[in-house]
This record gives C-alpha cells, structure tokens and sequence, in this order.
C-alpha cells in the first residue's frame, strides 16, 4: 500500500522562475492539503483540494495555486519565485475533509538562488 | 484565530527515561482535534497520536500518552521507556471541528535528543 509520494525530492530554481511540484495521495485518499516549511519552523498550511476544487486556503498570495486531477493526485504552482520561497513544501492526504488524520510525503525541498 | 505554541525549543532525555513536551493552543471552539507530528530527519511527518476534544479520556499509543486539559488548553506528551530512534522534532498541531475544513495549525517544534 504506497503511501503519499511526492516529487521531485530536491529542486533548485532562480527568482522569478516558476515551479510545478506534484503530489499522489495515499491509496483511498481524496483530499490533499499543501503546507510550506520554512527550515527550523512549523508546517503552514497553503490549501486543499477535494472533489477537484480548492477548499480551503491559507495566508499565500495568489502566486500559488494548485489543481487537482479526477485520480486525486494534485500539483502546486508557484511563479515568480521569490527567495522567501525556499523551504520543504509537505502534502498531506487523507479521506474526506472531517476528521481522519493527514498522512504526509517526504516534502519536496525548494532551493531558490 | 486559533494558535498553537510550543515553548520549548529544544528538549534532551535520557534513553529509558521519560520526557514530557508541552503545548498550549488558543482557540474560540468547543469541538476541534488536537495532534502530535514527529518528523525525524528524513523530513517525513509521522502522526503519533490524536486527541478528539469531546473526549475526557486522554490518547494513549503504547509509549506514547498525552495530558489533554481541555480548560487550560494544554494538550501534553509524554514519552516513556525512550528510544534512540525517538530523536526527531515534534510537533503540535489543531484542527477545527468538521464543518472548518481540514487546515492543520502547526507549533513552532520541539527538537527532542535521546541520550544512550
């Protein structure tokens, strides 16, 4: 049973570049939620998706989107990247949006020079 | 808005000892989650228990147990027997009550160190 899988592991871009990075929920799983971990901080959330729509959303400016795909899987975009924007992005999936546990992914590490 | 604070940063026990984590959290409602997150350095965040706010009764995942005071808001783990392969940040984290979707609020961490 594959749990959350997220790629690529490592990414390096330069300001003002844009970035895809992509998302499959574990096995059962239909809501994905994105959060943004700044080194020596806490996850913050950046938004959900279920049944292909965005949900939720956090305190991230409209430089990030997202989508998600009929399958489940989901992407997060983000252009013209800042160097703030350096940090492990995290997706977490679960079963609906009540109240099963997240399950995370190993997080995609963003390097931006 | 609801925050959830960590105020130790950094936490040492010996192996075989028990150690306890504090977190505290603010919020306005009445019925909510409450979570502890491990993250070793692998980076992947390993849920280790779940508090369901309605529930007096507190959690408890084999080593792994936490004070929930509901009043107080704080919400406490405790680690026994410690292990080596304990080392890892910890994290608190909330979230509201099914109809406020599925947003997790994150602590700051706690680096917890095992000594052998």
């Amino acid at each position: 049973d594959a749990g959350v899988t997220q790629s690529p592991t490592h990414l390096i871009k330069t300001r003002g570049q844009q970035v895809t990075l992509r998302c499959s929920p574990k096995s059962g799983h239909d809501t994905v939620s994105w959060y943004q971990q700044a080194l020596g901080q806490g996850p913050q959330f950046i938004f959900q998706y279920y049944e292909e729509e965005e949900r939720q959303r956090g305190n991230f400016p409209d430089r990030f989107s997202g989508h998600q795909f009929p399958n489940y899987s989901s992407e997060l975009n983000v252009n013209a990247l800042l160097l703030g924007d350096s940090a492990l992005y995290l997706c977490a999936s679960s079963y609906g949006q009540g109240g099963q546990p997240q399950h995370f992914g190993d997080g995609t590490r963003l390097s931006i020079l | 808005a609801q925050t959830v604070t960590q105020s130790q940063p950094e936490m040492s026990v010996q192996e075989a000892e028990t150690v306890t984590l504090s977190c505290t959290y603010d919020t306005s409602e009445s019925d909510y989650y409450l979570f502890w997150y491990k993250q070793p350095p692998s980076r992947q965040m390993i849920l280790v228990i779940r508090q369901e706010a309605y529930k007096q009764q507190n959690a408890t995942e084999n080593r792994f147990s936490v004070n929930f005071q509901k009043a107080a808001k704080s919400f406490s783990l405790k680690i026994s027997d410690s292990q080596l392969g304990d080392a890892a940040m910890y994290f608190c984290a909330y979230r509201g009550s099914y109809n406020q979707g599925g947003k997790l609020i994150f602590g700051q961490g706690t680096e917890l160190s095992v000594k052998p």
